[in-house]
């Protein structure tokens, strides 16, 4: 599966938008991007992932570049309890999808 | 809609003593469940995944162990532990079915295990 890189950490004010960025340039043809989030002590949630197409659910925006060489994950209303380490990762679809988490982005929300 | 739970929340165990971890899923029928566990600060590691009652795959040698003795049930188990084997486990659960494991894994809210 391909690697990720991601910031280590990011923070962002109370209501305003978060934008969390990741690369993936070595992502193959048949590889999706995922992204989870874990807030301290918690298990990891899955917040959404895409293929090549931006999608959108009710938690988040997935914006993946045309080349899909890096994406966006977009929390379009952050808020405190959006605190978290956010994990962006890239899963083929034929193999044993063994959820490989990096050191993901620290996202800090100050009030 | 699909629920996963784990048990206990958090274990405090002797070096040597056996454990015993259990992971349910609800709401789904014939899931992909999966063992990671979580070392503090660090990433997700494998340790075993199973798409049926009976079927356990093992990524890591170890000395622990799983079993699925009923379609939504996941235990972890070991007869010894260890000082290493103070982690964070965490269940997980896909949809199951022929076409891989690509399916979103949903995790459940894991087990803080201490040995001492």
């Amino acid at each position: 599966d391909a690697k990720t890189t991601q910031p280590t950490s990011m923070d962002c004010a109370e209501g305003r938008a978060a934008n969390l960025p990741c690369n993936h340039s070595t992502i193959s043809g048949n590889e999706y991007v995922y992204w989870y989030r874990q807030i301290h002590s918690q298990g990891p949630q899955y917040i959404i992932h895409g293929l090549k197409n931006n999608e959108t659910n009710e938690m988040a925006s997935l914006i993946i570049t045309e080349d899909r060489k890096s994406s966006t994950l977009i929390l379009p209303h952050a808020t405190l309890r959006d605190t978290a380490v956010y994990y962006c990762i890239v899963i083929g679809y034929s193999s044993a999808s063994k959820i490989i988490f990096g050191s993901g982005t620290r996202l800090s929300i100050r009030p | 809609s699909q629920t996963i739970h784990q048990w206990p929340a958090t274990l405090v165990q002797p070096v040597g003593s056996p454990l015993s971890l259990e992971c349910t899923v609800e709401g789904t029928s014939n899931p992909n469940l999966y063992w990671y566990r979580q070392a503090a600060g660090r990433g997700l590691q494998l340790l075993f995944y199973s798409v049926g009652i009976g079927q356990i795959s093992s990524e890591v040698p170890q000395n622990l162990s799983a079993s699925r003795p009923q379609d939504r049930q996941f235990i972890l188990s070991s007869k010894k532990l260890l000082l290493s084997d103070s982690s964070f486990y965490l269940c997980a659960w896909s949809v199951g079915g022929t076409s891989g494991f690509q399916e979103t894994q949903y995790f459940g809210p894991g087990t803080r295990l201490l040995v001492l």
